[in-house]
């Protein structure tokens, strides 16, 4: 149980395109999800945290009117590069965690690899 | 920034123990910690996690020490499916997870 699937697994897009990146709760309800962004060699960095129906918390320094996030229903958050450049290359999970299961677990995707040329 | 430390690389000998240790000295009385793990180009795996109790389940085994400040994570017979970056965290605030740099740990035929 508490499986999170990502779609698309991988994109590739041209410079100033914008990409939406689904991040979905399989078999549980999510009431908080989290997205994270991992460049080559490097650990996660947290960009924002989102609750099912409330407006996303951002990280310092990661921009809200770039990193667009939707968290409308209980199993779906939705992240939204806008106007992608290639700085935003990169390897975008998502996770989530629903206070049914332990406190403070988080249950990870699989991830979402964006190239932008 | 993230709780915990971790040394950045270890190796471990096929079929031995991996012992991964990690520092979380600023840990307070109702912080759990988690470990989990990340293969390449993979989202991260979960492991284990605790409180003050040494836990074990069918992956790894979880030492923590008596004042929680540090705990050691043990895989009892590393293969080398096992080779992955292995994190330690303690959660800030309520979910958040602050990622460390994590132990790459590499399994030596």
């Amino acid at each position: 149980g508490a499986v999170v699937s990502q779609h698309p697994s991988r994109v590739i897009c041209k410079s100033g395109t914008s990409v939406k990146i689904e991040c979905r709760s399989l078999d549980f309800q999510a009431t908080t999800m989290f997205w994270y962004r991992q460049f080559p060699k490097q650990s996660l960095m947290l960009m924002a945290t989102s609750n099912e129906g409330s407006k996303a918390t951002y990280e310092q320094g990661v921009e809200k009117d770039k990193f667009l996030i939707n968290h409308a229903s209980l199993t779906l958050s939705t992240l939204t590069v806008t106007s992608a450049h290639p700085e935003d290359s990169s390897f975008y999970i998502c996770s989530a965690t629903t206070p049914s299961r332990s406190y403070n677990e988080q249950f990870f995707g699989p991830g979402t690899r964006l190239t932008v040329l | 920034d993230a709780k915990t430390t971790q040394p950045p690389s270890m190796d471990c000998a096929e079929g031995r123990a991996a012992n991964l240790p990690c520092n979380h000295s600023t840990i307070s009385g109702n912080e759990y910690v988690y470990w989990y793990r990340q293969i390449h180009s993979q989202g991260p795996q979960y492991i284990i996690h605790g409180l003050k109790n040494n836990e074990t389940n069918e992956m790894a085994s979880l030492i923590i020490t008596e004042d929680r400040k540090s705990s050691t994570l043990i895989l009892p017979h590393a293969t080398l499916r096992d080779t992955a970056v292995y994190y330690c965290i303690v959660p800030s605030g309520t979910y958040k997870y602050i990622f460390g740099t994590g132990t790459r740990l590499k399994v030596l035929a």
